[in-house]
């Protein structure tokens, strides 16, 4: 079956452009995250949707950053107004149970590298 | 809060040698603890969870994790090492305890394993 997909896997724009990252998660899952990962770092958390509820968002760096998941599967990270220091790998993840059910493990795609110049 | 220290950057070892990844986590409440491997332009992939019950855990490719509870530590161990392992190790934690520590997976900031022919 199909992981996590996200697109594009590599994304440069110039500051002051808005864009918007795509993440098609596992068929069935329920939670859906979003990570960001700088080089040489973990993972940060962004924010979580459990089916389209917007759960959490309190990793989101500002408000320039949203995300939205209006139908319960694939997700769009959009980001306005770019800066260089959004530069950064952005990773989607997501698990069968809901985020409740801690044990469940995350499920990442590939990742789509941001690069503002 | 959660956090998790990984305290070696890098890991050398020989094929064939037995290798150890190191982990250290602090939370309020109580851990799920996982780890995850990255291999170069991928996805993080699932390794291995601590969830309750045995203290050591057994996952894939024949990793496995002891849980020290005193210790605070879930270290990654595999008896003989191949080539084929090295690659970026991710420890992760959740406190389940927590409200949105109980979805919110806190990573380390990766341990390179290179295991030298």
């Amino acid at each position: 079956g199909a992981g996590v997909s996200q697109s594009p896997r590599y994304k440069v724009t110039k500051r002051g452009q808005d864009v918007a990252l795509r993440c098609d998660p596992i068929s069935g899952h329920v939670s859906l995250y979003w990570y960001r990962q700088a080089l040489g770092q973990g993972p940060e958390f962004l924010t979580y949707f459990n089916y389209e509820a917007q759960q959490d968002k309190s990793g989101l760096p500002n408000d320039r950053f949203s995300a939205e998941r209006p139908e319960g599967s694939i997700s769009t990270l959009t980001i306005q107004r770019t800066e260089q220091r959004d530069s950064a790998m952005y990773r989607c993840a997501s698990s069968l149970g809901t985020g409740g059910q801690g044990n469940s493990p995350l499920h990442f795609g590939n990742g789509t590298r941001l690069t503002v110049t | 809060a959660q956090s998790v220290a990984q305290p070696e950057d890098q890991v050398n070892v020989a094929e064939g040698n037995p290798l150890t990844v190191k982990c250290t986590y602090s939370v309020s409440g109580n851990p799920y603890l996982f780890w995850y491997v990255q291999y170069p332009n991928r996805g993080l992939q699932f390794l291995l969870k601590y969830i309750t019950g045995d203290n050591l855990v057994k996952g894939s490719y024949g990793f496995e994790a002891e849980f020290n509870k005193s210790q605070t530590s879930f270290h990654l161990k595999k008896p003989s090492a191949l080539v084929s392992d090295s690659a970026l190790y991710f420890c992760a934690v959740r406190d389940i305890d927590s409200g949105a520590g109980s979805y919110q997976l806190t990573f380390g900031k990766g341990t390179k394993l290179s295991v030298i022919p």
